[in-house]
């Protein structure tokens, strides 16, 4: 069965600092990779998409990576600030089939905590 | 473009009441999906539908029907309310389904529902 596991479960920064986000997948076959952000009480909206060629994909303060290799990704935050306080959540895409019956397969999200 | 809306985004329901979730989105987006999210989980896929007219089932379709008359509207019946069906539901459309890489999935602000 298709799985996304994200780690870690929750995190709790200082604002101003930098913080890295984890996410291991079992998706296959691969079709692209997202991150979402979920503030609380709203719906998710998208970060970064990411296809099997592409290593590195940045989107303001948010880098994210993928290894397609040892299916891994990451999502580094710079510089957090207050607003980054949410729900990131990685959604892996297969080729139609398998995971969800819409081919997405979600992480149950990394909680992040940014303090003033 | 209002992009995905829904309403209500709050209600409180008795076992055994129905009741319809409705979504709606502007942006002529051929396929549609509910989502519904619970502490501690994913994620998880109710319903789908590739066009007006045609549905299919997700991973957890069990106590909830749906309907695409229109390529805008796709709205979420509970037949008879219980109290494994409280969560938040969240409806999205992205413009095909597949989610290619250039095709990008939005989702709607959330409907909290609670039932006693």
């Amino acid at each position: 069965k298709n799985q996304v596991e994200q780690s870690p479960q929750s995190l709790i920064i200082l604002e101003g600092k930098n913080c890295t986000l984890q996410c291991n997948y079992t998706v296959s076959p691969f079709s692209n990779l997202r991150w979402y952000k979920q503030d609380t009480g709203r719906g998710p909206v998208s970060l970064t998409i990411m296809t099997f060629s592409e290593n590195t994909k940045s989107n303001g303060r948010y880098t994210a990576t993928l290894d397609a290799d040892t299916k891994q990704s990451s999502l580094h935050i710079t510089a957090s600030q207050l607003s980054d306080s949410a729900s990131y959540i990685c959604v892996v895409s297969d080729v139609w089939g398998g995971g969800g019956a819409d081919g997405l397969t979600f992480g149950k999200g990394t909680h992040l905590i940014i303090q003033p | 473009n209002a992009g995905v809306t829904q309403t209500p985004k709050f209600q409180v329901l008795k076992t055994g009441q129905s009741m319809t979730l409705q979504c709606a989105q502007d942006m002529n987006h051929e396929y549609m999906s509910w989502y519904r999210q619970d502490p501690g989980m994913g994620l998880r896929l109710i319903h789908y539908s590739v066009g007006a007219g045609i549905t299919d089932q997700g991973e957890v379709p069990n106590g909830y029907n749906v309907s695409r008359s229109t390529t805008e509207d796709f709205p979420l019946r509970l037949l008879s309310a219980a109290p494994s069906q409280t969560s938040v539901y969240f409806c999205a459309s992205s413009y095909s389904v597949g989610l290619a890489a250039d095709n990008e999935q939005f989702f709607g602000p959330g409907t909290r529902l609670t039932v006693l």
